[in-house]
């Protein structure tokens, strides 16, 4: 059973649209969760990190949070053609720092 | 805003040679990490170091790696003996503490086993 799933992509949106990515896993253990965009080549770069049920907010971007469903997503609001990356989750589980990531969503977001 | 530094960008090497990747965590971090991405494939986690000793290791981290801080500001992943199935991304990361408000990672070394 895979830890953390993402549906790979790639998923097109227009500018200006929001983009919405969904990430599923597996361990209940699971505590923090984070949101990492990676360009081709290129190291992933930490969108954002959230540990509580609910919602984040940080400037076009929004982290939700639901531990009893176990998923979490990222929305991204006003899509930009530089939103054009794959996206990553990752969580680490209890008793350990390791980050367990997902395989990536690649988003296109089309001009 | 500070950076976590890793060298060389990009390293050709022959199968069964060793091989140093070089990372320069930020300065008043402790706790150090190395994770990898083969093509197409999901960053992996490898070891985390701290207090001059490993933390933590996957299974992938076997007897051909190793770690090392051998100064105050580097710190070191050697495999001794590469194998193809190597050639990957490596990312260095680091962080202050434990609370976990997530990694930057270095730009990374592409490693190529020929």
């Amino acid at each position: 059973q895979k830890e953390v799933e993402q549906n790979s992509g790639p998923l097109s949106v227009p500018e200006g649209a929001i983009a919405s990515l969904n990430c599923t896993y597996s361990d209940r253990g699971s505590q923090s969760f984070f949101w990492y965009r990676q360009y081709s080549g290129k190291s992933p770069e930490l969108i954002m990190s959230i540990y509580s049920n609910g919602d984040k907010e940080d400037g076009r971007f929004t982290a939700q949070l639901n531990k009893a469903s176990q998923y979490v997503s990222l929305l991204i609001r006003d899509s930009q053609p530089s939103d054009s990356a794959t996206y990553l989750c990752a969580l680490t589980t209890s008793g350990t720092y390791k980050y367990i990531f997902g395989t990536g969503t690649r988003l296109k977001v089309l001009a | 805003e500070p950076e976590v530094t890793q060298t060389p960008s990009h390293q050709v090497t022959q199968m069964g040679q060793e091989v140093i990747l070089r990372c320069v965590p930020i300065s008043n971090h402790l706790y150090f990490y190395w994770y990898r991405q083969i093509l197409g494939q999901k960053v992996e986690f490898l070891v985390s170091f701290y207090n001059n000793e490993i933390s933590e290791k996957s299974e992938i981290f076997d007897d051909q790696f190793s770690v090392e801080r051998p100064d105050g500001s580097n710190f070191t992943l050697k495999i001794r003996s590469t194998k193809l199935e190597d050639s990957a991304m490596y990312f260095c990361a680091s962080t202050k503490d434990r609370t976990n408000y997530g990694y930057t990672f270095g730009s990374g070394t592409r490693l190529t086993v020929v």
